[in-house]
């Protein structure tokens, strides 16, 4: 079936500096990937989707580019803010996107001043 | 934003007990969504509706029934409930099947 990874469990850094959350996923079907951004006690929300092959996709400073050829669709940002704190997604939508969503396990970001 | 609603926001019951947990979109989406929120494991699909009167089986359905009333309305019981299924649950709502909008929670502890 379907899977989607997330390495990093847990990221803490500092304002001001890039950072990068990976994720690599698996389906014998076409992709469409997703982030999706859960802040402290509420409901996750979409950050950024794709299907394309190669073309970066961008949303409230953050970035990511779907590469079919590693299976990757890692999510960026040049300069982090405090408010970017929260709980990030990784999810793919493999044989029927409206057959529901397959999430990674999340990365939480922790950002200081 | 399309506009998801649960109710309760917390419940706590027995185990044995029998709980619904209800869902309200109001923006007439074909696709309706349960997952469960657990540290962990993520988010994960129990069951979801492609409009009224249909229901599809998602990744751990076991334990958990779902209904889908009306277009507006997608509940989901627990008819025996386990402390296994004390987790976070989150409904959810597409148009298409593509974004999804995701309602506030439901807190569910079993005792």
């Amino acid at each position: 079936g379907d899977s989607v990874t997330q390495t990093e469990g847990l990221v803490t850094l500092t304002k001001g500096l890039p950072v990068m959350l990976n994720c690599t996923y698996q389906t014998t079907y076409s992709p469409f990937l997703f982030w999706y951004v859960q802040h402290l006690n509420e409901a996750p929300k979409l950050l950024l989707k794709s299907s394309t092959d190669n073309k970066r996709t961008e949303h409230q400073g953050f970035y990511a580019t779907l590469h079919k050829s590693s299976s990757s669709f890692h999510l960026q940002k040049s300069s982090v803010q405090l408010s970017d704190s929260a709980l990030y997604f990784c999810a793919l939508s493999g044989n029927n996107y409206a057959q529901g969503l397959t999430f990674g396990l999340g990365t939480r970001v922790s950002v200081f001043p | 934003e399309a506009a998801v609603t649960q109710s309760p926001r917390n419940k706590v019951t027995v185990t044995g007990g029998n709980v619904t947990l209800s869902c309200r979109q109001t923006n007439s989406h074909n696709y309706m969504y349960w997952y469960r929120q657990d540290t962990g494991h993520g988010l994960r699909l129990i069951h979801y509706s492609y409009g009224a009167g249909n229901l599809q089986i998602g990744d751990v359905p076991d334990g958990y029934k779902a209904t889908r009333t009306t277009q507006e309305d997608f509940f989901l019981l627990l008819e025996l409930a386990s402390p296994s299924q004390t987790s976070l649950y989150f409904c959810a709502s597409s148009e298409d099947g593509d974004t999804q909008y995701f309602g506030p929670g439901t807190r569910l502890l079993v005792l």
